[in-house]
């Protein structure tokens, strides 16, 4: 088990630049999910996906994000156009279908973003 | 929606003495509830966690009793550490499994001085 993955650690763009961020899930975990959190919050729900279906999208992804994870190993999450306000550390965890059963989940450090 | 309401900090301990963060929250039906730390310069970690009305979790000294009825589920451990410093979340996930999102909540910072 080598945990989740993510790259980058940390990020520095200009605003209006597109971003894209990559995690690496636990091998057998069929469950990806990414989450926006800023200073003194907790996270925040954005998608997850199961296997290669993204079944669940937060109102908080505008349409300037987009998350994809083509063969249900790897994702990725793109910015298009950054604005200030999307400076935050993104979280990526995955878990295994409980299947009745939640199953915790597992996150990586997370990448942290900062709009210039 | 679901919500989770955590007390506020930052809290402030002795080595040793007794700890409690109260956390409440907000669902339909049954949710599966869990305490997440994060320590310093590192990811959320699972805690422990409680599936269903009075389970009891329990980790590294830490323990959260599932009470549907205050639809409460606070952390306690009787003798803290040093090393307990870091920041603590409680968070829900929803009954129906297919539902894959966990709310969280603002998360406690606790700093434990020797």
């Amino acid at each position: 088990d080598t945990g989740v993955s993510q790259n980058p650690r940390h990020k520095i763009t200009k605003r209006g630049q597109n971003v894209t961020f990559r995690c690496d899930p636990i091998s057998e975990h069929n469950r990806l999910y990414w989450y926006r959190q800023t200073l003194g919050q907790g996270p925040e729900f954005l998608t997850y996906f199961q296997n290669e279906a993204q079944l669940e999208k937060s109102r908080l992804l505008s349409d300037r994000f987009s998350a994809e994870r083509p063969k249900g190993s790897f994702s990725t999450l793109e910015i298009q156009r950054t604005e200030q306000g999307d400076s935050a550390m993104y979280l990526c965890a995955s878990s295994l279908d409980g299947t009745g059963n939640v199953q915790p989940q597992h996150f990586g450090d997370g990448t942290r973003l900062s709009i210039l | 929606g679901d919500s989770v309401t955590q007390m506020e900090g930052p809290v402030t301990l002795s080595e040793e003495a007794f700890l409690t963060i109260n956390c409440t929250y907000t669902a339909t039906g049954y949710p599966s509830l869990f305490w997440y730390v994060q320590y310093p310069g590192e990811g959320l970690q699972l805690l422990l966690k409680a599936t269903k009305a009075d389970d009891k979790g329990s980790n590294k000294g830490f323990e959260a009793t599932y009470r549907k009825e205050t639809t409460s589920f606070h952390l306690e451990k009787g003798s803290v550490q040093v090393s307990d410093s870091a920041v603590y979340f409680c968070a829900l996930s929803p009954y129906n499994t297919n539902a894959g999102k966990s709310t969280f909540g603002d998360g406690t910072t606790l700093t434990v001085k020797p």
